[in-house]
């Protein structure tokens, strides 16, 4: 299963709102779709699991939404430590595919 | 909490073999409710998921990799380990160990700090 990601890089300044797309090659249950955050020299966090549901200690302006081939992860007013790249990950089938990230960036 | 931490050579020649191992603190790699998995980076593939262990001993490989690869747990020191055979420089990447539930959620929620492995004569 194909995920992308798309577009490759936002900008935006802190306090927007952040939407970021994950669109799949084919149907994946909401159950298995995730999204990880990457800041530079360190591995992913584990942001969203079940395309909706907050992992431990993640702030409530990160929300996901979606389902079937169409998934979103919003940030409701991004903070300075939100600047980061962004990871969608589909479990619907193997391989496990993650997408090829979406970059946020300072405006 | 539960760490992860991967350990193993940082440069290996080509056409030898890529080991690496991950030791689990705070956690049992006998617990029925997770996998436990290697994933890798690069700049140009971005994150490629390599495969992961059960307690039971069943293992699932990218099968892009399956052919060169093998995923073993030692529970008696609460680590799990990769081989890769006949590296190239293809190899060359940021490996990282992670649990994996598997249960009605699938998801990576610990995940060691990543070893940097290069691939070079």
């Amino acid at each position: 299963i194909v995920l992308t990601q798309s577009p490759g890089t936002l900008s935006f300044s802190p306090g927007q709102r952040a939407t970021l797309s994950c669109r799949a090659s084919q149907s994946v249950s909401s159950s298995y779709l995730a999204w990880y955050q990457q800041k530079p020299g360190q591995a992913p966090r584990l942001l969203i699991y079940g395309a909706s549901n907050r992992a431990t200690g993640i702030p409530d302006r990160f929300s996901g939404s979606g389902s079937g081939t169409d998934f979103t992860l919003t940030i409701s007013r991004l903070e300075p430590e939100d600047f980061a790249v962004y990871y969608c990950q589909q479990y619907a089938g193997s391989p496990w595919t993650f997408g090829q990230g979406t970059k946020v960036e300072i405006k | 909490q539960v760490q992860l931490q991967e350990s193993g050579p940082g440069l290996v020649k080509p056409s030898e073999t890529l080991s690496l191992t991950c030791t689990v603190s705070g956690g049992s790699v006998t617990s029925g409710n997770y996998y436990w998995s290697w994933i890798r980076q690069t700049p140009g593939k971005g994150l490629e998921w390599i495969g992961y262990i059960y307690y039971t001993g069943t293992a699932n490989y990218n099968p892009s990799l399956s052919s060169r690869l093998t995923i073993s747990l030692d529970t008696s020191k609460n680590q799990f380990s990769l081989k890769l055979t006949s590296v190239t420089a293809a190899d060359t990447a940021v490996y990282y160990c992670a649990r994996e539930a598997s249960d009605f959620y699938y998801y990576m929620d610990v995940w060691g700090k990543g070893t940097t492995v290069t691939v070079s004569s």
